[in-house]
């Protein structure tokens, strides 16, 4: 069965600790894996799109990067702003819909 | 500006009636999707339509309908078939059917059943 699995389900982060969001797929045929921001009672904002296995994309303090088997968002230097739930979601070979993961509830604290 | 809209952001609906949920897009997609996001839950597909008077059920359709009459619109209706329809409802688009594309999402509408 394709799934995605995100771990941790929640991180506490201090202004300026940095860490990364791990996003972990077992899927029968990758097309593409996106990564959302989403805040509290909004609908997800996309960040980036990776394709192949050693893609790397950046925007801002944030960074995606992808293997065979997994994605990571690190975060570097986080500020209160960067707080949100952020979304993993992949795209297969024989399908046009999304798989979603459950997400990552991140909050940084001043 | 393009984008999607949904509304209304906020629905109450008492148990056995059906409501129905707004969802525009003026990007000229093809491709539109509904989903359901549950509190510690992922987003789960109800439906998605990649042409006009055409359909497809998601992995939780039961309990809904659609319909795509107009590239720009497709709404959802939440029927008394529905057992458990309190949840956030999110409509996305994209510019084809293809499932490389980025999703575009609207803002959301949070259903509450009384």
């Amino acid at each position: 069965e394709d799934q995605v699995t995100q771990s941790p389900e929640a991180l506490r982060l201090q202004e300026g600790e940095s860490s990364s969001l791990n996003c972990s797929y077992t899927v029968s045929g990758l097309r593409g894996l996106f990564w959302y921001r989403q805040d509290p009672g909004k609908g997800p904002e996309f960040l980036f799109t990776l394709y192949s296995a050693g893609e790397e994309k950046e925007k801002e303090r944030l960074k995606a990067t992808l293997t065979k088997k997994e994605s990571f968002l690190h975060i570097t230097a986080p500020k209160p702003e960067d707080s949100a739930t952020y979304l993993c979601a992949v795209s297969l070979d024989n399908t046009d819909k999304l798989i979603f993961g459950t997400g990552t509830r991140l909050q940084v604290f001043p | 500006d393009g984008g999607i809209t949904q509304s209304p952001k906020y629905l109450f609906r008492k148990e056995g009636q059906n409501v129905t949920l707004s969802c525009e897009q003026n990007l000229n997609h093809d491709a539109m999707y509904w989903y359901r996001q549950d509190p510690g839950q992922g987003l789960r597909l109800i439906y998605y339509s990649q042409i006009v008077n055409d359909f497809q059920k998601g992995d939780i359709a039961e309990g809904y309908s659609v319909s795509r009459e107009k590239k720009e619109s497709f709404p959802l209706t939440v029927t008394s078939a529905q057992k458990n329809p309190t949840a956030f409802y999110l409509c996305a688009s994209i510019p084809s059917g293809r499932g490389d594309n980025e999703q575009f999402f609207g803002p959301g509408t949070r259903l509450t059943v009384l």
